[in-house]
């Protein structure tokens, strides 16, 4: 079964400057789409940025980008010039290209990022 | 992208009643799935709600606990039956179309007194 990891419980990063959450995977597949997901207290789940496993190039979204090293199984967040608005629950999500494991997601257990002004 | 609504946003429920959970999608979407999530927790699958037939639910969850219906391709309903303290919880809907990016509505918060 494939799991999702995130080691990071907690971060915090100052207002304007850079922070990265890390997100390694286990899976047997060689076909997956990996999903990073903010949640702020509103609760609102909302896609941050989506990456597929067949594409080398690293997918960006504005100030969000990732760093996906398929070899290491790892999809690492980076958000450049932290904005107050960035304040919520990160969560790193799996899911298979095809079979059993294609129509549901797995998600991580999530990292809360702080905003410190 | 989808947009999806759901009703009530809030409730507070006595303990061994009801509460059904409406979610509404503003296009039609192959998979709509409802989660749990326990405040700063993560989001644990219910069941994936089948258009026409009976919800195919995770380990843990039953029908008779949790029945879910979709009539069509756009609207899902979810019942928490003979409610206890253990249910309060935030109940997530969730849709996607094939092999799209999956939305989410932005949940239930649900209390059992």
């Amino acid at each position: 079964a494939q799991t999702v990891t995130q080691s990071q419980p907690e971060m915090s990063v100052q207002e304007a400057e850079t922070v990265t959450l890390s997100c390694t995977y286990d899976t047997s597949e060689s076909d997956y789409y990996l999903f990073w997901y903010k949640q702020p207290p509103s609760r609102q789940m909302i896609l941050v940025i989506r990456q597929e496993a067949y594409k080398q190039q690293n997918a960006t979204e504005n100030r969000f980008s990732v760093n996906f090293q398929k070899a290491a199984k790892s999809f690492s967040l980076k958000i450049s010039d932290s904005q107050l608005g960035d304040a919520a629950m990160y969560f790193c999500a799996y899911r298979g290209y095809s079979g059993a494991g294609s129509y549901q997601l797995t998600f991580g257990k999530g990292t809360k990022l702080s905003v410190i002004p | 992208s989808a947009v999806i609504s759901q009703k009530p946003s809030r409730d507070i429920c006595q303990r061994g009643t009801s509460l059904t959970i409406q979610c509404q999608v503003d296009s039609q979407v192959t998979m709509m799935f409802w989660y749990r999530q326990q405040p700063g927790q993560s989001l644990t699958l219910i069941a994936t709600a089948n258009q026409g037939s009976e919800a195919t639910y995770e380990s843990g969850f039953v029908i008779d606990k949790f029945p879910i219906s979709r009539p069509n391709l756009t609207f899902s309903t979810l019942t928490v039956s003979n409610m206890s303290p253990e249910d309060s919880s935030i109940y997530l809907c969730s849709g996607r179309q094939a092999q799209e990016t999956q939305y989410f509505g932005p949940g239930t918060r649900l209390l059992v007194l």
